[in-house]
């Protein structure tokens, strides 16, 4: 089971970039690095995923260096609507692609 | 509009009297799956199904049951609800994987129930 750690939570700032780096030091080679975002009450949202270098949409930028064993979530000028917990998982290709969430990080994104 | 619905969103009920929660999606998906989320534990799968009346145990199957016979249902059964299932339920879908590497789940709106 590759075991993810991403810090508890960070505070921010509106207009701020925010970066959440999580490690993932027994990542496998076929496994992927994905993404998700929660608000309060509501289910978990994909944001991004990746398998190496770096991939951006309109929401996130995910950068993943060559030995794949960290990846560092970006979210560019952030709003007050950002604040939610950020997980970030492994998803194990052996596993059939299951998600394995661990504790997240709470993002609160002050005024 | 694609989602994934459940029902339903709220339910208080007393030990032991049967419920069911339902899940149905519209994306025609393959992949759907169930997940309880408790303080402190995260979210944690309960039981997926990989295609109609395909099913397996996720990691915390005990005191649940599905079924899927039709590619959009995926519910959701408590025969004898216990006051620890009180929780948060999710449930997910997503597309197979034939010829991808990944594809991404969406989530449900939740189910909170209370079990007295």
């Amino acid at each position: 089971l590759a075991k993810t750690t991403q810090p508890i939570s960070m505070d921010s700032y509106e207009g701020q970039e925010v970066n959440i780096t999580c490690s993932h030091n027994n990542i496998a080679t076929n496994d992927y690095i994905t993404w998700y975002q929660q608000f309060p009450s509501q289910g978990p949202r994909f944001i991004i995923q990746g398998y190496k270098t770096k991939v951006t949409n309109e929401v996130a930028s995910l950068f993943i260096p060559a030995d794949r064993k960290s990846s560092t979530l970006s979210l560019p000028r952030v709003s007050l609507s950002d604040t939610a917990v950020y997980y970030c998982l492994v998803v194990e290709k052996a596993a059939g692609n299951k998600l394995t969430f661990g504790g997240g990080t709470r993002v609160l994104v002050k005024p | 509009e694609a989602q994934v619905t459940q029902n339903p969103r709220y339910l208080i009920t007393v030990t032991g009297k049967k419920l069911t929660v339902t899940c149905s999606q519209n994306m025609n998906h393959e992949y759907m799956s169930w997940y309880r989320q408790d303080p402190g534990l995260g979210l944690r799968q309960i039981y997926y199904s990989m295609n109609v009346e395909v099913t397996d145990k996720g990691d915390v199957p005990e005191g649940y049951k599905v079924s899927r016979k039709e590619k959009r249902n995926f519910p959701l059964i408590l025969e004898s609800p216990s006051p620890n299932q009180t929780s948060l339920y999710f449930c997910a879908s997503r597309d197979g994987l034939a010829g991808k590497d990944y594809n991404e789940q969406f989530f449900g709106p939740g189910t909170r129930l209370t079990v007295l």
